[in-house]
């Protein structure tokens, strides 16, 4: 059971990139997910949900990354996306891909998270 | 969006020791309120959920409590193990938000 990020590299400020999500071991499509990503010296902060495509697949932002982040999902491939456009220098940072778990149908929590991928901005 | 503030920011114990890590938001955020541990080079492992629910293979020396604002991580029993990075996260309301982390060091 596992995530695993991808697609982090260098790119230049106002450029874009797109981080993807692996899964393996479980049923992806049963699951919500997030991304939190935590910038060098810094804290860790929650980028964005999307929900199960049972319940539409709605998603959800960080209002700094609203309108700049997107992410989607394909359950046939167990793979999720970042996308990430307008990259500002202050989004360099290791991103991180979790499996979010509401329990009770009301407390959300992240019991599996990936590895990271480090996305670094910079000209 | 909901603060959390943490304390202590870090701490030396020894091993046995039990150690009380307190997490407190800047509104009531009715248990909505997880802890995670970290150890350097890995990414976050959740230890509670919903204040005081003890994740599955998560040893019984971790437990929480807490309401309204404040909640308390406590470990009974140090194991050597257990030196690591401890963070409360709230997910009452987006942007969920994490603490800045207790770090739990050998004394």
């Amino acid at each position: 059971v596992q995530l695993a990020e991808s697609g982090g590299d260098l790119v230049q400020p106002g450029r874009s990139l797109r981080l993807s999500c692996t899964s393996s071991g479980f049923t992806f499509g049963d699951y919500a997910l997030t991304w939190f990503r935590q910038a060098p010296g810094k804290g860790l902060e929650w980028v964005g949900f999307i929900a199960r495509n049972f319940y539409g697949g709605t998603t959800d932002y960080a209002p700094s990354m609203k309108g700049r982040f997107t992410i989607s999902r394909d359950d046939s491939k167990s793979i999720a996306y970042l996308q990430m456009n307008s990259l500002k220098t202050e989004d360099t940072a290791v991103y991180y891909c979790t499996r979010a778990v509401q329990w009770l149908g009301r407390y959300w929590y992240f019991d599996l998270w990936g590895r990271g991928t480090l996305v670094t901005v910079s000209s | 969006d909901i603060q959390m503030t943490q304390s202590p920011s870090s701490l030396s114990a020894s091993v046995g020791d039990r150690v009380t890590v307190t997490c407190r938001a800047s509104d009531r955020i009715n248990n909505y309120l997880n802890w995670y541990q970290r150890k350097p080079g890995t990414a976050p492992k959740v230890l509670i959920y919903a204040v005081s629910n003890l994740q599955s293979g998560v040893p019984s020396r971790f437990s929480g409590s807490g309401s309204g604002t404040d909640y308390t991580l406590t470990i009974s029993s140090l194991q050597p193990e257990d030196f690591a990075v401890y963070y409360c996260q709230q997910s009452h309301s987006t942007p969920w938000t994490f603490g800045q982390g207790t770090k739990v060091e050998i004394k």
